[in-house]
């Protein structure tokens, strides 16, 4: 079954520091891959997408991530951490069966940003 | 000129009672979707809606109905809450896979 994994629940970093969340996925053909963004109090906002192409992909917000097939990873990257960056992030994949897909979740992890 | 807009933000309702949460969208998508985000934060499809048809219906109670007046609606009406409904639940859509969300709707059962 589809799956994705987000291995830390909980990470703080320094603001300016650089942060790279992960996330793993189980899929059982090509993945569409997705990044979004929960501020507190807030809806989910989407950070990038992957579809094909090229593996590094560039968000909003200065976020990137990048593919790894081999690795079944997807992990977001940021070189420079803003304290307006704390907030929840979700890894999904689309679990693209008949001509929609739904989103299939990890489980968030949680950004702490101290000063 | 919101994409995605649910009302109400928030509901606090007694157990047994009948409640409706309404999503619009703006955006001329085909597909419409609800989802689940529970106390742990972990983000669940409930039902998904392409057209006015019913797509995707997941293991949800049938207390919880979904109706589509049009391809823009698509709202929720749950039957005799119960305290585990106690959610945030999500309203999003799409046309093809990128999905877009409305601002939630925190729905509190006491």
């Amino acid at each position: 079954a589809q799956s994705v994994t987000q291995p830390d629940i909980h990470i703080t970093v320094s603001e300016g520091a650089s942060l790279e969340l992960r996330c793993n996925y189980s899929y059982g053909a090509t993945p569409y891959l997705f990044w979004y963004v929960q501020s507190p109090g807030q809806g989910l906002q989407l950070l990038l997408k992957y579809f094909s192409g090229d593996t590094l992909v560039q968000g909003i917000k200065g976020f990137e991530a990048e593919f790894k097939r081999s690795q079944s990873s997807f992990n977001l990257r940021k070189p420079s951490v803003h304290w307006s960056d704390a907030a929840e992030y979700f890894c999904a994949v689309a679990d693209y069966g008949g001509s929609q897909g739904n989103l299939i979740f990890g489980k968030g992890t949680k950004l702490s940003v101290k000063p | 000129d919101t994409a995605v807009s649910q009302t109400p933000k928030y509901l606090v309702t007694q157990m047994g009672n009948d409640k409706s949460i309404k999503c619009e969208q703006n955006l001329g998508h085909d597909t419409m979707y609800w989802y689940k985000q529970d106390s742990k934060k972990f983000l669940k499809i409930m039902f998904s809606y392409n057209n006015k048809e019913l797509i995707i219906n997941e293991t949800v109670p049938n207390r919880f109905s979904p109706k589509s007046p049009d391809k823009a609606h698509l709202n929720l009406h749950i039957n005799s809450l119960e305290l585990g409904d106690s959610a945030v639940y999500f309203c999003a859509s799409s046309q093809g896979v990128v999905a877009f969300f409305g601002q939630g709707t925190r729905l509190t059962v006491v």
